[in-house]
């Protein structure tokens, strides 16, 4: 079955420093999303991307987040100076279409130290 | 804006008990209605979900859920518990309509399983 892949499974940064999150989405999908949930809290929404631009973003997508689709198949997210309460565990999901299920990778621990 | 409850933070049952764990939702129309389960150190695995339609569905491991419109409620049910089940549980409405294409997710219940 196919799933969505997300690497690293756990990253480590200094505050300060930029992280790159990569995800491959289901090779057929069209949408693309991540999420963060924060340690003890629920999943919160991020981004959509479709059609190699942003589709619709949260308040939490501030000016130090970006997403690139850099070729046919990843997809990343950048947060250019992690911040001590950027630690949270990101995912990834793919749909084939706006209003189709959500596929989920296990997603990217991260931990800003 | 959409809003997801699950009331119940933890419940604990034994194996071989029923299950019912309650997702209530806030939304302007017909929702799209989701039920993940997420296993320690996993990501979020789909359970089922609801489009439209007969307002019972089944999901994979044996789980359903009832879709009730009048209580604004989308219980996740499971006749016997597995120890396997033993998880975290989140239920999802979205995404609202067009231009928008997020999920919203409850808190989550942490669904423990006494051997």
């Amino acid at each position: 079955e196919p799933e969505v892949t997300q690497t690293p499974s756990h990253q480590v940064t200094q505050m300060g420093q930029e992280v790159i999150l990569r995800c491959v989405p289901i090779s057929n999908h069209l949408y693309f999303y991540w999420y963060r949930q924060i340690l003890g809290q629920k999943v919160e929404f991020l981004v959509s991307f479709y059609n190699n631009e942003i589709s619709e973003k949260s308040e939490i997508f501030d000016d130090q987040f970006s997403v690139e689709r850099p070729d046919g198949s990843n997809f990343t997210l950048k947060i250019r100076s992690t911040k001590l309460e950027d630690s949270a565990m990101y995912f990834c999901a793919s749909s084939e279409l706006a209003k189709n299920i959500q596929y989920f990778g296990a997603g990217t621990r991260l931990s800003v130290l | 804006a959409q809003s997801v409850t699950q009331p119940d933070i933890h419940i604990t049952v034994s194996e071989g008990a029923s299950l019912e764990l309650r997702c209530n939702y806030s939304y302007g129309a017909t929702p799209y209605l989701f039920w993940y389960v997420q296993s320690p150190g996993q990501g979020l695995q789909l359970l089922l979900k609801y489009f439209s339609g007969d307002t019972l569905v089944q999901g994979i491991k044996g789980f359903e859920a009832e879709f009730k419109r009048s209580q604004s409620s989308f219980n996740l049910r499971k006749p016997s518990v597995h120890w396997s089940d033993a998880a975290e549980y989140f239920c999802a409405v979205g995404p609202s309509g067009a231009g928008s294409y997020q999920l919203t997710f409850g808190k989550g219940t942490k669904l423990s399983v006494i051997p």
